[in-house]
């Protein structure tokens, strides 16, 4: 099973600050790598595929990069709506499909 | 418009079973293979199971493999999961979400919530 560990487990920035997170796999999983925005009571919401690939409707301000076993989702400047939780997600070796634990984004 | 609409979930005794059902629209839904993940209280997002666009071919997660079977029916367009022996720790919230270029998740139900207490 790959495991995907995020950093940090709490990022706490203000609007208008660029934020990196971070998601490292214990073994290469190519760039099949997704990322999800949570807001609480919500569904996750598909931001980044395939390690670099917006999803319909993102905005431009959300960009992945990486592949292997590192990969990084920026958000170059925080809107006040981008407060949440950020999960990764792997499909480069799967079953099991996994997730990241997930980084808290936090008005600082 | 794409929607899933999940259902089914509740309180059930440890040991019972549930059975949900993810109703979608939007989309044809015999063409794309299906998930469920779930999320328990304040925790983060597990996959549970997966089942091809014909139904053929279904994966599961250890946690639930022996337990839980996933099944669709693309004339209904729904997608089902049948939980038997529950547990405790089977209490979450339960997505269904659409496979997108292969099992990433584009689109997501709204969760239904089951727990397992007595």
């Amino acid at each position: 099973e790959i495991v995907l560990t995020q950093s940090p487990a709490t990022l706490s920035l203000s609007p208008g600050e660029r934020a990196t997170l971070s998601c490292r796999a214990s073994q290469s999983v190519s760039s099949y790598l997704a990322w999800y925005q949570q807001k609480p009571g919500q569904a996750p919401r598909l931001l980044i595929y395939d390690a670099s690939n917006r999803a319909t409707g993102i905005p431009a301000r959300f960009s992945g990069s990486g592949s292997g076993t590192d990969f990084t989702l920026t958000i170059s400047s925080l809107e006040p709506e981008d407060f949440a939780v950020y999960y990764c997600q792997q499909r480069g070796n799967w079953p099991p499909i996994t997730f990241g634990q997930g980084t808290r984004l936090e008005i600082k | 418009e794409v929607q899933l609409v999940e259902s089914g979930g509740g309180l059930v005794q440890p040991g019972g079973s549930l059975r949900l059902s993810c109703a979608v629209s939007g989309f044809t839904f015999s063409t794309y293979a299906m998930t469920w993940v779930r999320q328990a209280p304040g925790k983060g997002l597990e996959w549970v199971s997966a089942v091809s666009d014909s139904g053929v071919t279904t994966y599961y997660a250890d946690s639930v493999k022996g337990r839980f079977t996933i099944s669709r029916d693309n004339s209904k367009s729904t997608l089902y999961l049948q939980m038997n022996s529950l547990r405790a720790e089977d209490t979450a919230v339960y997505y269904c979400a659409q496979h997108y270029s292969g099992p990433t998740f584009q689109h997501w139900g709204q969760g239904t919530l089951v727990t397992v207490s007595s």
